[in-house]
């Protein structure tokens, strides 16, 4: 069974803090990894992709990866109210087959 | 560009009956996910469909089936309805070949299984 593992929370922070979200995964055969946002109600947003090892930018958003430990991040800087959502992360397997994590919910308090 | 549509956006039907619910994928994607997604059990991948065939299966029983048209465009159908199916189902896009495989979530349909 692949996993994925996610920290439920929720994890709060004060408006303007760096958030920091966790994922981990069992499988080292995965290659792509995506961060979700996914307001009440609502469906999953796509925030970030990464696949290579290393850092990828994109505004108030940085994805971490580190295949050899086994985990992905995301880190939402200057985190704001509207960020407060839960954070899913997903693992893509053959073709396009992906495992989701349970999610965590993020309270960024004004 | 228009995003990922499904209609209906709600179900509300009697255990025992089926249900059909339909998934339009952004222009030009050719591979279409379902999810369903229940408080208890997250985001649960059911099947997968590229050119018209199905590529991948989640662990859902033979009630739950899909398809997918020319067009890209599917639908999944479960029948025999039981309480435990009530859950939002989810259709996702992805352009392929050669595409970044980033998935693009519809709104999804609440089904309500009376």
């Amino acid at each position: 069974q692949k996993e994925v593992e996610q920290n439920s929370g929720p994890l709060s922070v004060p408006e303007g803090a760096i958030a920091s979200l966790n994922c981990t995964y069992s499988d080292r055969g995965s290659q792509s990894f995506f961060w979700y946002r996914q307001y009440s109600g609502k469906s999953p947003e796509l925030i970030m992709s990464i696949y290579s090892n290393g850092d990828k930018e994109d505004g108030r958003f940085t994805a971490q990866l580190n295949k050899a430990s086994q985990y992905v991040s995301l880190l939402i800087r200057d985190s704001q109210p509207s960020d407060s959502a839960t954070y899913l992360c997903a693992v893509r397997y053959n073709f396009n087959k992906f495992y989701f994590g349970s999610g965590t919910k993020l309270n960024v308090k004004p | 560009k228009a995003g990922v549509t499904q209609t209906p956006r709600y179900l509300i039907k009697t255990r025992g009956q089926q249900v059909t619910l339909s998934c339009s994928p952004i222009s030009g994607h050719r591979s279409v996910s379902w999810y369903q997604q229940t408080p208890g059990q997250g985001l649960q991948f059911l099947f997968e469909y590229f050119s018209e065939t199905q590529r991948n299966k989640g662990n859902f029983p033979g009630r739950f089936s899909g398809r997918q048209f020319s067009n890209s465009r599917s639908e999944m159908n479960v029948s025999t309805l039981e309480l435990g199916d009530s859950a939002l189902y989810l259709c996702a896009s992805s352009l392929e070949p050669g595409g970044s495989y980033e998935q693009y979530f519809g709104p999804g349909t609440r089904l309500t299984v009376t």
